[in-house]
């Protein structure tokens, strides 16, 4: 199975920070990749689809890029609904497979 | 609307069967792959399993083979998961997953929780 992991594990910032979300895969996987957000006690939400596309809803401080093996979430300007954790999914092969979570709180 | 409501969820002995259910609505259910997805208490997201759109073809995460069974009636616009040989592994909130084609899956049901115990 495709090993996915994300850096950092967890974050402090501020309203208005821009923030940085790293995800690997174990192999190259294209650019199938996708970001979630999920808050406490509910269920996750789609953000990012193929690596860099806005998933339908999602504000445009969500951005995403990469390919292959490396990618990055980007939230421009960190607003106070955006705390939560973010993970990243790989769907290129069976098992999909989930890299860890981040958690981003407040500084 | 999309909607996907899980049922089905409950507390299970140890070498248990439960038998999870989800109701979609507000889309053709039956022109999408769907997934289980879940998540043990203050644990991170496991993709479970997923079927195709007319049923004919189903994945599963190694952990589950063999004890799990996907399955859905595209008549009754519901995705089933079967559960057996339940371990205190296996306890987590279950969600029920959109899958579409070539994309992430995309909207959630709000999940129903298994707890294996004695």
């Amino acid at each position: 199975a495709i090993q996915m992991t994300q850096s950092p594990s967890s974050l402090s910032a501020s309203v208005g920070d821009r923030v940085t979300i790293t995800c690997r895969a174990s192999q190259g996987i294209r650019n199938d990749l996708g970001w979630y957000q999920q808050k406490p006690g509910k269920a996750p939400k789609l953000l990012i689809y193929a690596a860099s596309s806005l998933h339908s809803g999602v504000p445009s401080r969500f951005s995403g890029s990469g390919s292959g093996t490396n990618f990055t979430l980007t939230i421009s300007s960190l607003q106070p609904e955006d705390f939560a954790t973010y993970y990243c999914l790989q769907d290129y092969n069976y098992p999909f497979t989930f890299g860890p979570g981040t958690k981003v709180d407040i500084k | 609307e999309v909607r996907l409501v899980e049922s089905g969820g409950g507390l299970v002995q140890p070498g248990g069967s439960l038998r999870l259910s989800c109701a979609a609505s507000g889309f053709s259910f039956s022109d999408y792959w769907m997934s289980w997805v879940r998540q043990a208490p203050g644990k991170g997201l496991e993709w479970v399993a997923n079927i195709k759109e007319d049923g004919s073809q189903k994945n599963y995460v190694d952990s589950v083979k063999g004890r799990f069974t996907i399955s859905r009636d595209n008549a009754e616009n519901s995705l089933h998961l079967q559960m057996s040989s339940l371990g205190a592994e296996d306890t987590a909130v279950y969600f029920c997953v959109r899958d579409p084609r070539g994309r992430p899956p995309d909207y959630w049901g709000q999940g129903t929780l298994v707890t294996v115990s004695s």
